[in-house]
Order: structure tokens, then sequence, then C-alpha cells
């Protein structure tokens, strides 16, 4: 049983446009959730995150957005880079304390100059 | 080196052969996490030390995986008489304590089991 799905496993976008990467999360439990970015043969590395008592979370060209009713968050970036190109893995975890991350399959975005 | 270091990097064995995996945590990190990735799937959780706590070991597959940490730095996963199913990539990650949030992730060990 899946807790987190990440339905697009690749996506495509032109340099300059923006990139929508969408995540849906079925334990209402998950109270806090993070992007991780990776590169071929590099581990992930933490991107962004955000807690449920938020809806909205920026950071420069990232933003992630939280629809809590429809347990689905998705991550924005904007504009796209030719840098950006890596799987974007979405991760959630409940609790203040908890330490097991729960993550998606990822989504392979290819940016195209 | 300042990052999570783990070795090594790439180990091709034959089934039923025993392996270990090594991971070096970022220095002064007390959390270390085990977590691997087969072939498109994301990453799933393993094992978690943290300081001196009993681990948790509720995402190890079977028996097979074994996981120790000594002096609260260096953690070894032993994985015996290996499967092809363990064939992944194990990757290692620290964090400064024990709740979620930015695990610094080294670059992974791709385990292949012919």
């Amino acid at each position: 049983d899946q807790q987190v799905k990440q339905n697009s496993p690749s996506l495509s976008v032109q340099e300059g446009r923006i990139s929508i990467l969408n995540c849906d999360y079925t334990n209402s439990m998950f109270d806090y959730f993070l992007w991780y970015k990776k590169y071929p043969a590099e581990g992930p590395t933490f991107l962004i995150s955000i807690s449920s008592i938020k809806d909205k979370n920026e950071d420069g060209r990232f933003t992630v957005f939280l629809n809590k009713s429809a347990k689905h968050l998705s991550l924005h970036i904007v504009p796209s880079q030719p840098g950006d190109s890596a799987v974007y893995f979405c991760a959630a975890y409940s609790g203040a304390g908890s330490y097991q991350l729960t993550f998606g399959k990822g989504t392979k975005l290819s940016v195209i100059p | 080196g300042a990052g999570v270091s783990q070795s090594p990097s790439n180990k091709v064995t034959e089934k039923g052969k025993d392996v270990e995996l090594r991971c070096d945590p970022i220095s002064g990190h007390t959390a270390l996490y085990w977590y691997r990735q087969s072939l498109g799937q994301g990453l799933e959780f393993l094992i978690y030390f943290q300081g001196n706590s009993a681990p948790d070991k509720s995402g190890l597959p079977s028996d097979r995986f074994s996981a120790e940490r000594t002096g609260g730095s260096v953690s070894t996963l032993t994985i015996q008489r290996t499967q092809q199913e363990d064939s992944a990539v194990y990757l290692c990650a620290s964090s400064l304590g024990g709740s979620t949030g930015e695990l610094f992730f080294g670059e992974g060990s791709r385990l292949t089991v012919l």
C-alpha cells in the first residue's frame, strides 16, 4: 500500500516555463512534507518542506503548495532551468520527533533548453 | 569530507554470498538512516539509529538483513545469503537529531546480485 504517490513518472518542460510536480498521500496522520531532488549517481538532497499548518511555502524559484482536504501537494518551479533536470521525490512523515520518512517513487523532470 | 560517505560505491556479488555496506555519517549527526531504492521504486526505509537508543529495525525486509552502528558513528549494513531481489541502491543518511526533516544522504552503494 503506497502511502505517498507520484503518479507521473516523468515530465518534460521547456526552459523558462513553469514545472509542476504533483504528489498525493493517503495517510491523514502525515503532517510534514518534503521534496528531495536527486541527480544520477548522487544521493537525494533536500529541496523544500511544508508543515500541515501552512498551505504554501516559497524558496526562490521553488514553491510547495499543500491541499490537506485533497491530500495533495505540488512543487512549482518557475522559471525552469536545464539544471533543474533531475528526479524529484515527495516525502512525508507524521508527528514531531518522528523519524521515518515515507517516499514516493519520484518524477523525472527534464527541462529542455 | 563534510558529507555522508558510503562504501563501496558499487558491489557485484554472487547469489548466496554475504555483503557489507559501510556508512560514515556527518560528524555530530546523532541520527542515521538506511534506505534502499530498487529499480523504479521510491526510497524504502530499512533501519534507523538515534544516539544510544535501540535502533528501529522495522523496515528490514528479512532476517538476512542486519545493521550496527559502532560508537555512535560509522554504521555497517550486512546482507547475508544475498538474493537477486536484494539488488538495489542502498542509501545512508544522517541528520542532527531524531526529528525527521532535512536528511543528508550519501551517494549510495549500488548492489548487484547475480
